[in-house]
């Protein structure tokens, strides 16, 4: 079963945010929320995660609704190198994760 | 510093033949994976090492595939008579264990192709 639901596709103009939307509205409390993404022929990068606050790091901000029901993440400044697939997982205590179809993000100049 | 590394990069075969895929984690990682990704596909779970405990090998497709870990580092992949269903790309990751659920870092895979 599925436990995130995210859009196929989206597209985003350089220099503009990309916001990413998720929802796992099944996530238990000691889930966190994983963000990845695919650059064509490479393996997944890891973007950020969290549990039940907002997140920021350098590459990204991670924003993670009250009741954790859905999550989004956005890229400040998108640029054409943001171009992947990006996947939101959810995960608690199995070590596994479970990679859906995720968003295939176009950044248009 | 060095991340996951993954040789041979591409691996073209015959059917039939086995095939090796090695994977070198990031140093002081206690576990290992293995995922597999056909084209335009998700990645599918493979096996999975942690320190000395028995392996969970669950994901593995056939007996066909085995899969060990030398002295809790490096690992090998191996597909013994593979088939054209067997072309993917192979991705090792590896991660430390704790209590914040530390962050898979992925290698580029070895892109295997069955002829």
């Amino acid at each position: 079963d599925a436990k995130t639901t995210q859009p196929p596709s989206m597209d985003c103009a350089e220099g503009r945010a990309a916001n990413l939307p998720c929802n796992h509205s099944t996530i238990s409390g000691n889930e966190y929320v994983y963000w990845y993404r695919q650059i064509h022929s490479q393996g997944p990068q890891y973007i950020i995660h969290g549990l039940k606050n907002n997140e920021t790091n350098e590459m990204a901000s991670l924003i993670i609704t009250e009741d954790r029901k859905s999550s989004t993440l956005i890229l400040p400044h998108a640029t054409l190198r943001d171009t992947a697939v990006y996947y939101c997982i959810v995960r608690g205590d199995d070590y596994k994760l479970s990679f859906g179809a995720g968003t295939t993000v176009t950044v248009r100049a | 510093g060095a991340g996951v590394s993954q040789s041979p990069s591409n691996k073209v075969t015959e059917k039939g033949k086995d095939v090796e895929l090695r994977c070198d984690p990031i140093s002081g990682h206690t576990a290992l994976y293995w995922y597999r990704q056909s084209l335009g596909q998700g990645l599918e779970f493979l096996i999975y090492f942690q320190g000395n405990s028995a392996p969970d090998k669950s994901g593995l497709p056939s007996d066909r595939f085995s899969a060990e870990r030398t002295g809790g580092s490096v690992s090998t992949l191996t597909i013994q008579r593979t088939q054209q269903e067997d072309s993917a790309v192979y991705l090792c990751a590896s991660t430390q264990t704790g209590p914040k659920r530390s962050p898979l870092h992925f290698g580029n895979g070895t892109r295997l192709t069955v002829t």
